[in-house]
């Protein structure tokens, strides 16, 4: 069946510390997977997608994230990370053959000044 | 371009009461829609997706429903609300190539009293 496990719930930092959040999915088939990020009070919005091509993929606001096969892997990067980042972020996959898109449990990202 | 409408965003029912909550995309045809649940620590539960007029794909077993009665049109329903159907729903589509991302509506926040 089709998961995305998120492992990181509640992730704590400073400002100007390094980010990477954790995202692995289950699929046999070929999948599009994705980032979203949720700020306090807004609605979901796209951080970064991944299709094919370049792995390595960037985003908005410094985000980038890579997808790795063997792994079936596609963590959340970010080298130094601002108080407004604070945010719940949530990782999704899509099925390419059934168009079932399932997200992770989310991570909660507070950033202290 | 393409735009999503979901209402209404706050609903307060009583248990035992009917549900239902609409959801319509404008600009575009033949999309794929989904119905989710947000709920803290929980991340977004995929409860129903469509891919056409009435094909439905249910994916967690409970008290809801969800209808297609139109292409555009996207529609979760219940008989009898419980308590346990409080929560945050959100109605979301994509276009049925699978090159791009979800995009989601603003939300229902639904309270069962």
């Amino acid at each position: 069946a089709q998961s995305v496990s998120q492992h990181n719930h509640h992730v704590i930092l400073s400002e100007a510390a390094s980010l990477e959040l954790g995202c692995n999915y289950s699929y046999g088939g070929t999948v599009n997977l994705f980032w979203y990020v949720q700020y306090p009070g807004q609605h979901l919005q796209l951080l970064l997608k991944y299709f094919s091509g370049d792995p390595l993929v960037k985003g908005i606001k410094g985000f980038e994230a890579e997808f790795i096969k063997s792994k079936f892997s596609f963590n959340l990067r970010k080298p130094s990370v601002q108080w407004s980042d604070t945010a719940e972020y949530f990782c999704a996959a899509l099925s390419y053959n059934t168009d079932k898109l399932i997200f992770g449990t989310g991570t909660r990202l507070q950033v202290f000044p | 371009s393409q735009t999503i409408h979901q209402w209404p965003a706050t609903l307060v029912q009583p248990v035992g009461s009917p549900l239902s909550l609409e959801c319509t995309v404008e600009g575009t045809s033949n999309p794929n829609l989904y119905w989710y649940r947000q709920a803290a620590g929980r991340g977004l539960q995929l409860l129903f997706y469509s891919v056409g007029i009435g094909q439905i794909s249910s994916e967690v077993p409970q008290n809801l429903s969800a209808s297609r009665p139109q292409d555009r049109q996207f529609i979760l329903s219940s008989k009898k609300l419980l308590l346990s159907d409080s929560g945050f729903y959100l109605c979301a589509w994509s276009p049925n190539t699978g090159d791009t991302e979800a995009f989601f509506g603003q939300g229902t926040r639904l309270t069962v009293v």
